[in-house]
């Protein structure tokens, strides 16, 4: 079991251009969590998704930023007209049915720069 | 709302000496508070948790409801415990909420 993939690992993009963030979560899990971390900060909780369903968005910013987990495939961030604020780490867990968020796993985050 | 506060962004402690780092939380709730770690160029991972009341790699952390802390403590710190470490609080089953982390350096 490869662990939480997610990539790519760096992520340049100018200002305006849409960033896609993927994460595969491990072989059997079907909750993905996707957290943000600014610089100098926490992990800031963003969106809980199950396949085909997005169970909770709370910590999404209202514009710009959608999550998806379909039946097929890795879950997908995405940004849609970065600003240098967006500029961040973007981690992915995911967790079992069983468990969900007990054991959650951590891919090694996706770092995204906004030129 | 929920916060957790880990007041030391650095800490460096030498070889066998003992180390704690600091974990203060608020939430209105009964709390499920966690301990992860993350080594250089490595994945986040969870170290332990409060209700298992387990000691992993030598570490423990004990839950004090009165203080609201979850301080992370090991008596005596290796050179391969040099990490960043983040208190988390879990306030549904659903998502943690992290603190800021503390790198950890053990000197030789």
């Amino acid at each position: 079991n490869a662990g939480v993939m997610q990539n790519p690992r760096h992520l340049v993009r100018r200002r305006g251009q849409e960033a896609r963030l993927r994460c595969s979560p491990m072989k059997g899990h079907s909750h993905v969590y996707w957290y943000r971390q600014l610089p100098e900060e926490g992990l800031k909780f963003m969106v809980y998704l199950q396949k085909e369903n997005i169970i909770d968005e709370s910590g999404m910013p209202k514009e710009r930023f959608s999550a998806e987990f379909p039946k097929e495939g890795p879950s997908i961030l995405r940004i849609q007209q970065v600003v240098r604020g967006d500029s961040a780490a973007y981690f992915c867990a995911s967790s079992p049915p069983s468990r969900p968020n007990t054991e959650a796993f951590f891919g090694q985050g996706t770092r995204l720069t906004v030129v | 709302a929920q916060r957790v506060t880990q007041p030391e962004k650095l800490l460096s402690v030498f070889k066998g000496a003992p180390v704690e780092l600091k974990c203060n939380y608020s939430y209105s709730g009964s709390p499920e508070l966690f301990w992860y770690v993350q080594y250089s160029r490595q994945r986040l991972q969870l170290l332990l948790r409060h209700i298992s009341r387990e000691s992993i790699k030598g570490f423990t952390a004990d839950l004090n409801k009165g203080e609201t802390s979850f301080h992370l403590k090991k008596p005596f710190a290796q050179e391969e415990d040099s990490a960043m470490y983040y208190c988390a609080l879990r306030q549904t089953l659903r998502q943690l909420t992290f603190g800021s982390g503390t790198q950890l350096t053990v000197l030789p």
